[in-house]
């Protein structure tokens, strides 16, 4: 089955900088790579996603690349805020196809004043 | 607007007891999951649903069990619970495939167990 690398566990930027969370996948045949923004209490939201056919999508501060020959996908947040403090998932599966998310361990990220 | 229900956000329960998680969501969605996240081990697949009746295995089944007798609720069963399922529990639900919808999860707030 799909597996899915996160990294790093942990990020601590300062307001205003750039951050940059990468993921890696296992099966060939994932086309679609959502993000999801977990905040304290809450379950995770999707922020944004990419599928295959793209190489890049950006909403405002966010923005999300993909390599599918190198079989990678990363989310960069820019100019961020103290309010962009959450743990942050990746995942892949295949669009479509009613098969599960398998999500990345997860990227907790502090966004210090 | 809450659109994912979990019933219970704390439960404290021994060990040896039967635990019943319960998930309701108010979309029409077709499919719908149970997630376990633990530190450093994100999110988990326990089981998954696509229609009422029907159930999938996820990834770490062994120790549950699940129940879908309505299209909004998904029920998520600890037959004999042990100190080593105390966690976090999400439920999500989706569309089902076919439009842009689909794939997007909409989670619950989660129920946090605890085993004693």
């Amino acid at each position: 089955g799909e597996n899915v690398e996160q990294h790093p566990s942990t990020l601590s930027v300062q307001e205003g900088d750039s951050a940059v969370i990468k993921c890696t996948y296992s099966d060939s045949a994932s086309n679609y790579f959502p993000w999801y923004k977990q905040e304290l209490g809450k379950g995770p939201q999707l922020i944004i996603d990419i599928r295959s056919n793209v190489g890049e999508k950006k909403d405002q501060r966010i923005a999300v690349t993909l390599n599918k020959t190198a079989k990678h996908f990363s989310l960069h947040i820019t100019e961020t805020q103290p309010e962009d403090s959450a743990v942050y998932f990746c995942a892949a599966s295949q669009h479509l196809s009613g098969y599960a998310l398998n999500f990345g361990k997860g990227t907790s990220l502090l966004v210090t004043p | 607007d809450v659109k994912v229900t979990q019933s219970s956000r704390y439960l404290v329960k021994r060990t040896g007891e039967k635990v019943f998680l319960e998930c309701v969501q108010d979309m029409d969605h077709e499919n719908m999951f149970w997630y376990r996240q633990d530190p450093g081990l994100g999110l988990r697949l326990i089981y998954f649903s696509y229609d009422v009746k029907m159930k999938e295995k996820g990834d770490i089944p062994e120790g549950y069990s699940v129940s879908r007798e309505k299209k909004e609720r998904f029920s998520l069963i600890l037959e004999s619970a042990s100190t080593n399922q105390t966690s976090m529990y999400l439920c999500a639900s989706s569309v089902r495939g076919g439009g842009s919808g689909a794939n997007v999860l909409t989670f619950g707030a989660g129920s946090r167990l605890t085993v004693l």
